[in-house]
Order: C-alpha cells, then sequence, then structure tokens
C-alpha cells in the first residue's frame, strides 16, 4: 500500500497523560499536514511541514503540542498533559512530488482517533 | 462566520437519483477548490480537485464553482448505495492549508 499511513488507529488515555502519534506519507511526497477533526465538522488545519521544515502552525496548536519531521519523512504529532478536549481524530495529509503528482492534492491517511478520559 | 459553509444535510435518496451538494465561502482569496468522500471512521478522499470556474466531470461525479458567487456543487448522478459517505468540500488560496465544510452525510437507498 502506497498511501499515507497512520498509527496507531486508535488511541485511549486518560487525562493528564501524553500521547503521540506517527505519520508516514506517500513516500515521493514533501509536504505533510497535520489535521484535527472533531465528530460533525470538517477537519481544521494545525500545522504543515515542508521537508523537515514546520512553516506554520495553526493557533488551534495550543503549547502542549508539538510536531515533528526530523528526517523530511515520518511525522510525529505529540500532545502533553491531555485534557478531554483533545479527544477528536487526528489526520495526516501529504502532498507534492516530482513525478506527476500535483501539489495542490492532499491525500490523506485513515486518522488515529484519540479518546481522552 | 465560518470561511466555508456546507448545506448540513443529511440527504437520503433512492438509487439512481441525482445528489446535489453545494458550498459557499466568504474569504475571495481562495482559489483551489476539491470535494472529499468521507466514509465513517476513515480518512477523507480526494474526489475532484479544481481551480477554475465553470464545470468540471470525471465520470458520475461533475464539480462546479462559481467564483463571483463564492458558491461550489458537486453532483452526482445515477448514485449508488456505494456513494452512501460524507461528503466534505474544501478549498484553499495559494497558502497550502485547507479550510473544509462540516460535511453532509449521504444515504442513497437501494
Amino acid at each position: 500500500d502506497t498511501g499515507v499511513s497512520q498509527d496507531p488507529r486508535h488511541k485511549i488515555t486518560k487525562r493528564g497523560q501524553n500521547v503521540t502519534f506517527r505519520c508516514d506519507p506517500i513516500s515521493e511526497h514533501n509536504r505533510l499536514y497535520w489535521y484535527r477533526q472533531t465528530l460533525g465538522q470538517g477537519p481544521e488545519f494545525l500545522t504543515y511541514f515542508q521537508n523537515e521544515a514546520q512553516l506554520e502552525k495553526s493557533r488551534l496548536l495550543s503549547d502542549r503540542f508539538s510536531a515533528e519531521r526530523p528526517k523530511g519523512s515520518f511525522s510525529t504529532l505529540e500532545i502533553q498533559r491531555t485534557e478531554q478536549g483533545d479527544s477528536a481524530m487526528y489526520l495526516c495529509a501529504s502532498s507534492g512530488g516530482e513525478t506527476g503528482i500535483s501539489y495542490n492534492e492532499q491525500f490523506f491517511g485513515p486518522g488515529t482517533r484519540l479518546t481522552v478520559l | 462566520q465560518k470561511e466555508v459553509e456546507q448545506d448540513p444535510g443529511p440527504l437520503s435518496v433512492p438509487e439512481g437519483a441525482i445528489v446535489s451538494l453545494n458550498c459557499t465561502y466568504s474569504n475571495s482569496a481562495f482559489q483551489y477548490f476539491m470535494w472529499y468522500r468521507q466514509y465513517s471512521r476513515k480518512g477523507p478522499e480526494l474526489l475532484m480537485y479544481t481551480y477554475s470556474s465553470g464545470n468540471k466531470e470525471d465520470g458520475r461525479f461533475t464539480a462546479q464553482v462559481d467564483k463571483s458567487s463564492k458558491y461550489i456543487s458537486l453532483f452526482i448522478r445515477d448514485s449508488q448505495p456505494s456513494d452512501s459517505a460524507t461528503y466534505l468540500c474544501a478549498m484553499r488560496s495559494y497558502d497550502y492549508k485547507l479550510s473544509f465544510g462540516a460535511g453532509t452525510t449521504v444515504t442513497v437507498r437501494a
């Protein structure tokens, strides 16, 4: 499967715990995005990377959230001191490439569903 | 007011009907317009992408953009039960972050 993959698919944690999610983009893509989706809403932009550089962060990304893409390949999203309001689906997407894949088309992974008890 | 407003639905149609989905937007900087399909508990799947006013057709799907009215539509012809899903409109300006509508849930009855 050459699509975007995310791990884990589901995470249940207690309030106050730290959690980390991983995203592996489509291999030839150099842009990687994180979005958050709550029930009944569309995804909301959190942050994006071009290669290893984090170029933009939404105001939704509080100080408890940190994202990295250390080698310009996979990315991690960490949430520290989780709160019940962090419960959501965390989606990763990628775009860009050199072999005819449009920079404009973002392809999403299956998401990580976080439940904070 | 949200940048992107989407008809909330839900929509329930008989098999074979035409499904019509609509979004309006307020940010005149939006230049690129997409429709995604999302099945329950799955990630969004890109259906259609366009950047100009007018119609774009792909099989049973037609995307329509009217930049002067800030209005986009998606039409699904000959709808099938497998088309039952939530449809999300999305758009962006020259930066790369997508702004999504809240989604319309469609059920196609066999």
